[in-house]
């Protein structure tokens, strides 16, 4: 079935650090990927997606990339801030399933 | 703009008692979806719902557990006889009609059961 894996954390910078969360996939057919972030004291909300092998998904200065032959969409920000605190979550959807990693807790120290 | 709106947001219950847990949708949004995270794990989908139908619950224990969205008032996950193993994040999502193919979902603050 399908899957997702992505690294585990917490993971803790300093601001302006360059951030990458690793995420790799196993699906059938041509999964739509997703980045949810989480704030703290509130629900999910979509982050960026990709919906073919190649796009590039970006918003708030984070970016991923649909690499097909290496089965990843890993999430990269090049200077973060403290307000990017948050736990992010990869997630692949066939159909109308999200499936989801367990997530990764980012703190950014100022 | 009231968001998808989950409670209780923290519901704890001995053995063998029942858990309820509510989620009223974004406004306008006609489908409602179920996901739990058990520790150390990424959310697993439960069910997904239309009002008053329940269109895919395949990722749904088929004992103890079910759940509705009828037409007025919101949806309703219901664990009968709980157990330590449903011990977990309970989270609902919505999403307006003809998106629910995107995998854009709108999600609430989730709903936290522990069982003693």
């Amino acid at each position: 079935g399908d899957s997702v894996t992505q690294m585990e954390g917490p993971v803790t910078l300093s601001e302006e650090a360059f951030l990458t969360i690793n995420c790799t996939y196993t699906a059938t057919g041509y999964p739509s990927l997703f980045w949810y972030v989480q704030y703290p004291g509130e629900g999910l909300q979509l982050l960026l997606k990709a919906t073919k092998a190649d796009d590039k998904g970006s918003n708030k200065g984070f970016e991923a990339t649909y690499r097909k032959e290496t089965t990843s969409f890993h999430l990269e920000k090049g200077s973060v801030q403290v307000s990017d605190s948050a736990v992010y979550f990869c997630a692949l959807s066939n159909d109308y399933k999200l499936s989801f990693g367990a997530g990764t807790t980012v703190t950014v120290r100022a | 703009n009231a968001g998808v709106m989950q409670n209780p947001r923290h519901l704890v219950r001995r053995r063998g008692q029942e858990a309820r847990l509510r989620c009223s949708p974004m406004k306008g949004h006609s489908h409602v979806y179920w996901y739990r995270q058990l520790p150390e794990e990424g959310l697993k989908f439960m069910v997904y719902l239309q009002k008053e139908n329940i269109i895919d619950e395949s990722g749904m224990p088929k004992e103890r557990f079910s759940a509705e969205f009828p037409k007025e008032g919101p949806s309703i996950l219901r664990i009968q006889q709980v157990v330590r193993g449903d011990s977990a994040a309970y989270f609902c999502a919505s999403s307006p009609a003809g998106t629910a193919n995107t995998g854009e979902l709108f999600f609430g603050e989730g709903s936290r059961l522990t069982v003693l």
